[in-house]
């Protein structure tokens, strides 16, 4: 199957770390993204990392992949009122140019 | 990065009519996408825009409901057609970064209502 699966909803205080979560189903996807959007907005890419990568750290975002259970994490740390968006992981379909996408889990950061 | 623009941002259409959406990239890409995200939803891939030939659809979106123009390497258009409420959607417009490249850019999207 090719399905990609988040939680609904995350909302954490100003300051701390956020953890969104995300299962996929096709152990052959080369890549995994994270995709952010805000409101009114289209998807802005945040980060992507290689099936052969665990970890990928980009200033506040750290990617965690855990392949043998098919998990992607995307940590975002000292959070801020500004991260509060839809976020997407998205899986890459081997051999084309496709992405299958996750449910979305909406951050909420409160002040 | 592309920058991909997108017109309009948003229209509110009369059931039974049609709108054709443009995607407009400020370079050449090769493959170019359409995407379609209904309200609280995920993004649903319509088609591959492809340049010189015919889109390809994927399963459960159909040419004459959808069809797509793509006359160049900058540029597509996705029409919606006799349209109904059920078609409200952001409609996206998507590209590869680079050819070859893992990455794709969006758009800002198409918000569609239908009355």
């Amino acid at each position: 199957g090719e399905d990609v699966e988040q939680s609904l909803f995350l909302s954490v205080r100003e300051g701390d770390s956020s953890v969104i979560n995300c299962t996929y189903t096709d152990s052959s996807s080369t890549y995994l993204y994270w995709y952010k959007q805000e409101p009114g907005a289209g998807l802005q890419l945040l980060t992507y990392i290689f099936s052969n990568m665990d970890m990928k750290q980009d200033q506040r975002l750290t990617v965690l992949l855990n392949k043998k259970d098919k998990h992607l994490s995307l940590r975002i740390a000292d959070t801020q009122t500004g991260d509060s968006a839809i976020y997407f992981c998205a899986e890459s379909v081997p051999g084309t140019y496709k992405y299958i996408f996750g449910t979305g889990t909406r951050l909420k950061v409160l002040a | 990065s592309a920058v991909i623009s997108q017109k309009p941002s948003r229209d509110i259409c009369q059931r039974g009519t049609s709108l054709t959406i443009q995607c407009q990239v400020d370079s050449q890409v090769t493959m170019m996408f359409w995407y379609r995200q209904q309200p609280g939803q995920s993004l649903t891939l319509i088609a591959t825009a492809n340049q010189g030939s015919e889109a390809t659809y994927e399963s459960g979106f159909v040419i004459d409901k959808f069809p797509i123009s793509r006359p160049n390497l900058t540029f597509s258009t996705l029409t919606v057609s006799n349209m109904s409420p059920e078609d409200s959607s952001i409609y996206l417009c998507s590209v590869e970064a680079a050819q070859g490249a893992p990455e794709a850019f969006f758009g800002q999207g198409t918000r569609l209502t239908v009355v």
